[in-house]
């Protein structure tokens, strides 16, 4: 059974702290690893990972995979109020000919001021 | 087994077609959505339903008809696409609409337009 698992479940942090978010998995025929924040209704995306050790940045946030160990981290430094969201991942992946995507249940981030 | 099911998995169909993609959610939930997810492209929010109603529809063209008899079930029926349309189409629900609310996916149906 495929499945994605992401920790923790809820963080709650102050202004300024780095969080690391973390996703593991278990599947067949990987294809790639995608994150998103989800704030109101629809996730909005952020990084997809294809290839190990290869670190992806977007202002404070930055992400990595590895395909060993099968797993992901998603960091974010310098928290603002405004990162408070759920970050949710999934895997894509291809089955039977057509293409699956696993998504984990995610992790909510809370940042105080 | 994340409690929203979807069905076919995967469907082709040509451009002058009738189709409808059927979400089922077994979790007790008030909303339920529809989103698009193409290749190399964020996901996309397509339709939004609370308690039955549609609450958003996000400039989606009228080849797209969602329905919603219940709050177990969320139709999306389809007629005339466009190649372009083919894609993993998901559906999700989640308790409610306030975004602290987690949205739990279904497996998608992936959608052919030849």
């Amino acid at each position: 059974e495929d499945k994605v698992v992401q920790s923790p479940l809820s963080l709650v942090v102050h202004e300024g702290d780095t969080v690391t978010l973390n996703c593991s998995y278990e599947v067949t025929n990987f294809r790639s690893l995608l994150w998103y924040k989800q704030e109101k209704k629809a996730p909005t995306f952020l990084f997809m990972l294809t290839s190990s050790g290869i670190e992806k940045k977007s202002g404070r946030l930055s992400s990595i995979l590895d395909k060993k160990e099968l797993f992901s981290i998603l960091n974010i430094t310098a928290t603002q109020t405004g990162d408070s969201a759920v970050y949710l991942c999934a895997v894509a992946l291809t089955q039977g000919g057509s293409e699956k995507l696993v998504f984990g249940k995610g992790t909510k981030l809370t940042v105080n001021p | 087994e994340t409690g929203v099911t979807q069905t076919p998995r995967h469907l082709v169909m040509g451009m002058t077609n009738k189709k409808s993609l059927k979400c089922e959610q077994h979790l007790g939930h008030n909303a339920m959505y529809w989103y698009k997810q193409s290749a190399k492209k964020p996901l996309e929010l397509m339709f939004v339903y609370s308690l039955e109603e549609r609450v958003e529809n996000n400039s989606v063209p009228s080849r797209f008809s969602p329905e919603c008899p219940n709050s177990s079930h969320l139709f999306l029926h389809l007629h005339t696409l466009q190649p372009e349309d083919s894609a993993l189409y998901l559906c999700a629900s989640s308790q409610g609409l306030n975004p602290s609310y987690e949205q739990y996916f279904g497996p998608g149906t992936r959608l052919t337009v030849t």
